[in-house]
């Protein structure tokens, strides 16, 4: 079975300052991966995805992922942060046959003026 | 276009009580799911059906039950309800075709005093 790890809980950044959360994941194969945004009080939104071709994936509101097969990892960054992007992120996994997500723990997100 | 929607929003019950949280979705998704969140451990699955008239187990089933009414609905029941499940409750849902994106509803915060 897959799973992930999310080694940061909480990290602090300054707006404008860029910002990377790592995802480290467990899979024998090639797995679907995927990172989310939670907003205080709002379910999960999808920032984006990976399932093939490129290594590094574009998404919504500035965020792109890169996916590193010798490391396991799936690794969220941001070049500028801004005061909207306090919130919680998901790092998730999917099995090439499997319809199930598997969730990381989580990292809040806190941008200080 | 709603997307996924979920009933209730908020609803406290007393320790025993039994109810049933309603998940609708309007995008012909073939898999449903049911995800609970709790603090530091990111979301978990509960119960999913990955077509009409199928459901099975995730990684958290135990006191919780499940019916996939028709292809839209997929309803959560707690029958006899513990302060262990003081949660928020997620549904989700996906089609069929790879990587299996999982769109999710605004969530139910779910207290059991």
């Amino acid at each position: 079975a897959q799973s992930v790890t999310q080694p940061d809980i909480h990290i602090t950044v300054s707006e404008g300052a860029s910002l990377e959360l790592r995802c480290n994941y467990s899979y024998g194969a090639t797995p679907y991966l995927f990172w989310y945004v939670q907003s205080p009080g709002q379910g999960l939104q999808l920032l984006l995805k990976y399932f093939s071709g490129d290594t590094l994936v574009q998404g919504i509101k500035g965020f792109e992922a890169e996916f590193k097969r010798s490391q396991s990892s799936f690794n969220l960054r941001k070049p500028s942060v801004h005061w909207s992007d306090a919130a919680e992120y998901f790092c998730a996994v999917e099995g090439s046959n499997d319809y199930k997500l598997s969730f990381g723990a989580g990292t809040t997100v806190t941008v200080r003026a | 276009n709603a997307g996924v929607t979920q009933t209730p929003k908020f609803q406290v019950l007393k320790t025993g009580q039994s109810m049933t949280l309603q998940c609708a979705q309007d995008m012909n998704h073939n898999s449903m799911y049911w995800y609970r969140q709790d603090p530091g451990m990111g979301l978990r699955l509960i119960y999913y059906s990955a077509s009409e008239g199928t459901t099975d187990k995730g990684e958290v089933p135990n006191g919780y039950n499940v019916s996939r009414l028709n292809k839209r609905e997929f309803s959560l029941r707690l029958e006899s309800a513990a302060p262990s499940q003081t949660s928020v409750y997620f549904c989700a849902s996906s089609d069929n075709i790879p990587p299996y994106e999982q769109y999710f509803g605004p969530g139910t915060r779910l207290t059991v005093t």
